[in-house]
């Protein structure tokens, strides 16, 4: 049962324009998203966050979308660079019984391309 | 402060012998949480420790998998009689808190891989 899905294995984009990459959930118990992005034979480092009392959360050149009555997520990056070249991972605390925000679900992952 | 630390970055193990993966928390967490990434998917969640405890050890195999926070030392996640199937990139996590807004450091991983 995959509750966190990134339908989009890839995406790419010119230096300069927006990415968006997409992320569906499936348990309507999650109150907090995270994005983490991961660069070959790296581990995955966080990026941004929402929490369901939200509809946005801005950081830098980073933006979170968060549409809870339609279970989706959104990750936009503007302008897009080179350097954000990587793969880009949803996750989800599922922390059901109360143990602890850090464990996670993720989903799939989706390989951004930056394109100069 | 250094991070996450793991080891052996690469470790290649034959059929039926045992693998060691180590994790050194970040300085001052005492939250340890082990991932477990397959080929072409995302990070699976395998246990979550604390000093000496396992809490919450629902996404590991129920045979040959185990793993340990002792008082000192890293944590350590064991799998004995190894098969090909457990190829894989062992991540590990730590936090320093587990409430809302926790971030999960991760580790560079541990790629192992069964011949």
């Amino acid at each position: 049962d995959q509750q966190v899905k990134q339908n989009s294995p890839s995406l790419s984009v010119q230096e300069g324009r927006i990415s968006i990459l997409n992320c569906d959930y499936t348990n309507s118990m999650f109150d907090y998203f995270l994005w983490y992005k991961k660069y070959p034979a790296e581990g995955p480092t966080f990026l941004i966050s929402i929490s369901s009392i939200k509809d946005k959360n801005e950081d830098g050149r980073f933006t979170v979308f968060l549409n809870k009555s339609a279970k989706h997520l959104s990750l936009h990056i503007v302008p897009s660079q080179p350097g954000d070249s990587a793969v880009y991972f949803c996750a989800a605390p599922s922390n059901a019984g109360g143990t602890s925000y850090g464990k996670l679900t993720f989903g799939q992952g989706t390989i951004l391309t930056v394109h100069p | 402060n250094a991070g996450v630390m793991q080891n052996p970055r690469h470790l290649v193990r034959r059929r039926g012998q045992e693998a060691r993966l180590r994790c050194s928390p970040m300085k001052g967490h005492s939250h340890v949480y082990w991932y477990r990434q397959l080929p072409e998917e995302g990070l699976k969640f395998m246990v979550y420790l604390q000093k000496e405890n396992i809490i919450d050890e629902s996404g590991m195999p129920k045979e040959r998998f185990s793993a340990e926070f002792p008082k000192e030392g890293p944590s350590i996640l064991r799998i004995q009689q190894v098969v090909r199937g457990d190829s894989a990139a062992y991540f590990c996590a730590s936090s320093l808190t587990s409430g809302e807004g926790t971030e999960a450091f991760f580790g560079q991983g541990t790629r192992l891989t069964v011949v």
